[in-house]
């Protein structure tokens, strides 16, 4: 089974911090995907990559910031925290570039912004 | 974004009730999945569809990939109440990117 794991299920930051969210994929997939759900605007792409040292803006990339520096793990980085980034953040995985590979979800964190 | 149109948005039923809900798109997509979301968790994938008029099923879950590539069902046989949660579609672009649903919320009375 796929396992994409995130590094906190809940978390709680101050305005002005910088804030790291980390997801790791034990499956060896080259696509990672960042994405934000809020109530009543659904899932949004914040930014993917697909491959180490690679990013590709989402559909809401302003705030953010990605890292890939290995294969494995892909990071999520919150520059400046606002109050506006309170969200629950996904992660996922998926096999390839090529379009029917599925995507697989981590369990979420849930980031508040004070 | 572009977002696909799922319908309905929440359904409310009886425990053993068969649950219908669908996506509709103005583009064409290679792949369709459906996806569960149990609060506070992430997204489960359920099934996924290759090919146009593809029926596939996994358990009491049943899902079409329409013909035209433009929809997609999803139908649920004898409701439990496990069922509960998000239901979402989701159109998988040739760049590996997934367009998603609204969802439909699903609630089941014992």
């Amino acid at each position: 089974d796929v396992k994409v794991t995130q590094s906190s299920r809940y978390l709680v930051k101050r305005t002005g911090e910088k804030v790291f969210l980390e997801c790791v994929q034990d499956m060896d997939h080259e696509n990672m995907f960042w994405y934000r759900q809020d109530p009543g605007l659904g899932l949004r792409l914040i930014y993917f990559s697909y491959d180490v040292k690679m990013k590709e803006k989402g559909d809401i990339p302003e705030g953010y910031s990605v890292s890939r520096e290995k294969k494995e793990r892909f990071s999520l980085i919150l520059e400046s925290a606002s109050t506006n980034q309170t969200s629950m953040y996904l992660c996922a995985s998926s096999f390839t570039h090529a379009s029917n590979q599925p995507q697989h979800f981590g369990d979420g964190t849930r980031l508040s912004i004070l | 974004g572009q977002q696909l149109n799922q319908s309905p948005q929440s359904m409310f039923i009886q425990e053993g009730e068969d649950v219908s809900m669908n996506c509709t798109s103005s583009s064409i997509f290679n792949t369709w999945l459906w996806y569960k979301q149990d609060p506070g968790e992430g997204p489960v994938l359920l099934i996924a569809l290759y090919k146009a008029g593809e029926l596939t099923s996994n358990g009491r879950l049943t899902a079409q990939f329409g013909i035209t590539r433009k929809d997609s069902f999803l139908n649920i046989s004898a409701s439990i109440p496990s069922d509960v949660g998000i239901y979402f579609c989701a159109g998988l672009s040739n760049t590996g990117k997934l367009i998603f649903g609204q969802g439909t919320t699903l609630q089941v009375k014992p």
